[in-house]
């Protein structure tokens, strides 16, 4: 069975600043979907970033990117030039490509931004 | 808003109770997933239907059943409610689950309070 792992439950960054979330998981697909969201204090899930395991190049959106080692199975989410906005619980998810789309969640990171 | 409209969006009931959540998918989207966030938890999957017929199932407890209907809407029954059962319930749309990337794009969920 897949899991998916947050080791980070909280963490800090000073606005402006660089930070990274970590997150690892474990599969014997080859081929699979990972994702970062967001969910900030509203409550509503938000994509952030998609990565598609097939793909060596990693994924960017604008200040995110993500760092995807497919044989060490991590994939990390960087937030550049952090803004108060970016506070939230980050997610990792992994979505299997076969047989149905059951989606795995990672129990998730809670980021905060200091002015 | 990501355009996947979610009904009641509380709802608070006894315990032993029946409740029905809907979900309404953005337009176009075929594949309806349901998850459960209990507080401060991560999100569990499910269930995942695509264009009526179930596709993936998760650890969905025998007292909850879903299905989606030929408009492409979709209901989560739960019944003989339980006080850990109170969470927030999430509904997600995606185009095609074999589509490239197979974005989810979320509702605002429903937010489940059962006494």
């Amino acid at each position: 069975a897949q899991t998916v792992t947050q080791s980070q439950p909280e963490m800090s960054v000073q606005e402006a600043e660089t930070v990274t979330l970590s997150c690892t998981y474990d599969t014997s697909e080859s081929n699979y979907y990972l994702f970062w969201y967001k969910q900030p204090p509203s409550r509503q899930m938000i994509l952030v970033i998609r990565q598609e395991a097939y793909k060596q190049q990693n994924a960017t959106e604008n200040r995110f990117s993500v760092n995807f080692q497919k044989a060490a199975k991590s994939f990390s989410l960087k937030i550049s030039d952090s803004q108060l906005g970016d506070t939230a619980m980050y997610f990792c998810a992994f979505m299997r490509s076969t047989g149905g789309f059951k989606t795995i969640f990672g129990a998730g990171t809670r980021l905060f931004v200091k002015a | 808003d990501s355009g996947v409209t979610q009904t009641p969006k509380h709802l608070i009931t006894a315990t032993g109770q029946r409740v029905t959540l809907r979900c309404s998918p953005r337009s176009g989207d075929l594949s309806v997933y349901w998850y459960q966030q209990s507080l401060d938890q991560g999100l569990q999957f499910l269930i995942q239907y695509y264009n009526g017929e179930e596709r993936a199932k998760g650890n969905i407890l025998e007292r909850f059943s879903a299905q989606q209907f030929p408009d492409l809407h979709s209901e989560l029954n739960l019944s003989s409610l339980e006080l850990g059962d109170s969470a927030l319930y999430f509904c997600a749309s995606s185009v095609d689950p074999t589509s490239r990337a197979n974005e989810q794009y979320f509702g605002p969920g429903t937010r489940l309070t059962v006494t």
